[in-house]
């Protein structure tokens, strides 16, 4: 069974650094893109970027580069999405999700087959 | 903001058909995937390609796509459908995007 698990609630102040991490079991893990999105409270999804775990190789959204970091630990199947510096704008869901490629006839598209449950991320202002 | 544009509430009477669309220019080159996101649950997807649905997804669900508009068609619409629903695709520059969101409300 495929699973994307996810570290416990956060509650942090500003400034501080956090580290979120996501762990994937029941399939290969390199060979799925991880992307990870957030959803502020009471707002709808946002891609924030992905990372290939075969060779960490990043991309980001340009609303969320330089202002998160996206890494993997292919190891121990375990891909990560940190902060340096907290803050209060950052309160919010993030998710998790492993990344697979339709095509057919030159027409293609991604999509999220499975999803972590979710980390909140609360810091108070 | 999001290139992927949705009506933001749709509602529909149990048992009747609802479409909620897509729209954005990405969506003449790639398909748009569809997610269905009830209240303080993770996002489940529903519909992927040209039109093909995850298991356990019930076949009342079904997608498809005319220039650059995609949708999402719940026929017989059921009680627990009610959720908000998400399209993604890619944006202009080839970075993945979510669509604004729909509220299906099942009356």
């Amino acid at each position: 069974e495929v699973q994307l698990v996810q570290s416990g609630a956060e509650v942090k102040k500003p400034g501080e650094s956090l580290r979120i991490s996501c762990k994937g079991s029941g399939y290969s893990f390199t060979s799925y893109w991880i992307s990870w999105v957030r959803q502020m409270p009471g707002k709808g999804l946002e891609w924030m970027g992905r990372i290939d775990p075969s060779d960490s190789y990043t991309n980001y959204s340009p609303s969320f580069q330089g202002h998160v970091t996206i890494s993997a630990d292919k190891s121990i199947s375990t891909a990560y999405l940190q902060w340096s510096s907290l803050k209060a704008s950052d309160t919010a869901m993030y998710y998790c999700a492993r990344r697979d490629y339709y095509d057919s006839s030159g027409k293609g598209g991604d999509y999220f087959d499975y999803w972590g449950q979710g980390t909140l991320v609360t810091v108070p202002s | 903001s999001s290139e992927l544009t949705q009506d933001p509430a749709v509602s529909v009477a149990l048992g009747q058909t609802v479409r909620i669309t897509c729209q954005g220019d990405s969506l003449r080159s790639y398909y748009a995937s569809w997610y269905q996101q009830k209240p303080g649950q993770a996002p489940v997807l529903v519909i992927y390609g040209k039109n093909n649905r995850p298991s356990g997804i019930p076949d009342r669900f079904s997608g498809s796509s005319s220039g650059n508009t995609a949708s999402l068609t719940i026929t017989g619409s059921q009680a627990e459908d009610e959720a908000d629903y998400y399209c993604k695709s890619r944006d202009s520059s080839g970075n993945l995007v979510f669509g604004t969101g729909t509220k299906v409300t099942v009356l």
